[in-house]
Parts: C-alpha cells; sequence; structure tokens
C-alpha cells in the first residue's frame, strides 16, 4: 500500500533553514507529481508547492514563493522541501500528499503522509 | 488571488441534514473540480467528494457534493447525520497551476 513518510522537521531560529524529507513507497513514484501541504497549529490547510515527476514544472503558494524550493529524487522516492529564510508564521505541520492519477496533476489527494513539524522559534 | 470561504462552524443533530457551503472570491467556481475533505482530530484529511459530486469507494452515500453556479459556490451536503461524522471539513479547488484550500468548517454533531 502506499507509504508517504516525512522527515526532517525540528525547530528554527527565525531566518534558519530546514530540509524536509518524504519517503515514497507501494506506488510507481517517478511518474506522479507530488504536493507538499502544511497545517498550521489548530488552523486550515495550506497548499504549498508541487513539482511534476520530471522536475519541470515547479509551482509554489505565494507565502513561500522565492523562499522555499521543492524537489525530487526519482531513484531514492524521495520528494524535498527547502525551507530558507523561515518565518514563525511557517511554524505548521508540513504533510507531502500524491494525488489520485499520475496522468492529471489535478486530481484529488489520495494520500497524505502524516506529516513532520516545522517550529520557528527563537 | 483566487480564495475559496467555508463557514467557521456548523452544528446539527444526530440523523438531521446538514449542508457546509465554499464561495469563490472571483471568476467562476464551476471552471475547475471542486474537492472535500474530512480530517478528525489527530488524523490527515481524507477525501468525502471528488470532482464536485463524485464519491470515492468506501464513503457512504449519505454524502453527496454539488455546485451552483448562481452563487458561484460549492456545497457538501452530509444527511442522516453520525457522531461520527465530528470533524472539519475542507473545499479545495485551483488557482491556475495552484491549489487553494477553503478555511475549513467544524462540523459539530450533537
Amino acid at each position: 500500500q502506499v507509504q508517504l513518510v516525512e522527515s526532517g522537521g525540528g525547530v528554527v531560529q527565525p531566518g534558519g533553514s530546514l530540509r524536509l524529507s518524504c519517503a515514497a513507497s507501494g506506488f510507481t513514484f517517478h511518474i506522479y507529481g507530488m504536493h507538499w501541504v502544511r497545517q498550521a497549529p489548530g488552523m486550515g490547510l495550506e497548499w504549498v508547492a508541487f513539482i511534476s515527476d520530471d522536475e519541470n514544472r515547479r509551482y509554489y503558494a505565494d507565502s513561500v514563493k522565492d523562499r522555499f524550493i521543492v524537489s525530487r529524487d526519482n531513484s531514492k522516492n524521495t520528494l524535498y522541501l527547502q525551507l530558507n529564510s523561515l518565518r514563525p508564521e511557517d511554524t505548521a505541520m508540513y504533510h507531502c500528499a500524491k494525488p489520485l492519477n499520475y496522468y492529471d496533476s489535478k486530481s484529488y489527494f489520495d494520500s497524505w503522509g502524516q506529516g513532520t513539524l516545522v517550529t520557528v522559534s527563537s | 488571488n483566487f480564495m475559496l470561504t467555508q463557514p467557521h462552524s456548523v452544528s446539527e443533530s444526530p440523523g438531521k441534514t446538514v449542508t457546509i457551503s465554499c464561495t469563490g472570491s472571483s471568476g467562476n467556481i464551476a471552471t475547475n473540480f471542486v474537492q472535500w475533505y474530512q480530517q478528525r482530530p489527530g488524523s490527515v484529511p481524507t477525501t468525502v467528494i471528488y470532482d464536485d459530486d463524485r464519491r470515492p469507494s468506501g464513503v457512504p452515500d449519505r454524502f453527496s457534493g454539488s455546485i451552483d453556479r448562481s452563487s458561484n459556490s460549492a456545497s457538501l451536503t452530509i444527511s442522516g447525520l453520525k457522531t461520527e461524522d465530528e470533524a472539519d471539513y475542507y473545499c479545495q479547488s485551483y488557482d491556475n497551476t495552484n491549489r487553494v484550500f477553503g478555511g475549513g468548517t467544524k462540523l459539530t454533531v450533537l
């Protein structure tokens, strides 16, 4: 079955950096575009970023554009999110999410990882 | 930027029917599909409605979705409410290449 396991979260000072990872298994990772979604404590869901299967397309929410970088290593079945210039408002649980269909990047999310917590605080 | 607005909370009694709205800030909400996710406390979201009005396998037919072009809104309707339906519900659509979530609605079944 599909498994998505995030790691790399932690406590970081404002202005700092972190790299999150999402290890995927149970599906053909290299043909799927993948997403990151975050959820601040007690708050709603916020879409963060998308990367296509071949890395040629990368899209970001305005709130993270020019600070976060999404990437992937298909040989390792792993998705990454580099978080730079972190702000307190970036504090959240970060989830990777897989769409239902590899051929439709807009299909709904059918699998989510449990998430990794990022806390930005001095 | 395109935004989706949901009521902060709704409540209803077991056995009753509740409808949660999701209103687009501009444009035509019917241009892109709307998805609905249920999130119970401590759990990741699961899909209850996709592509406006379709149910994934395993989701009971008590859950239904619709689009109202006149009000530029989508709706999630849950009939025959059960205490297990108590959760946060999020609509989600698209703004060009990006996905957009509504702010979420807390459903209380009491």
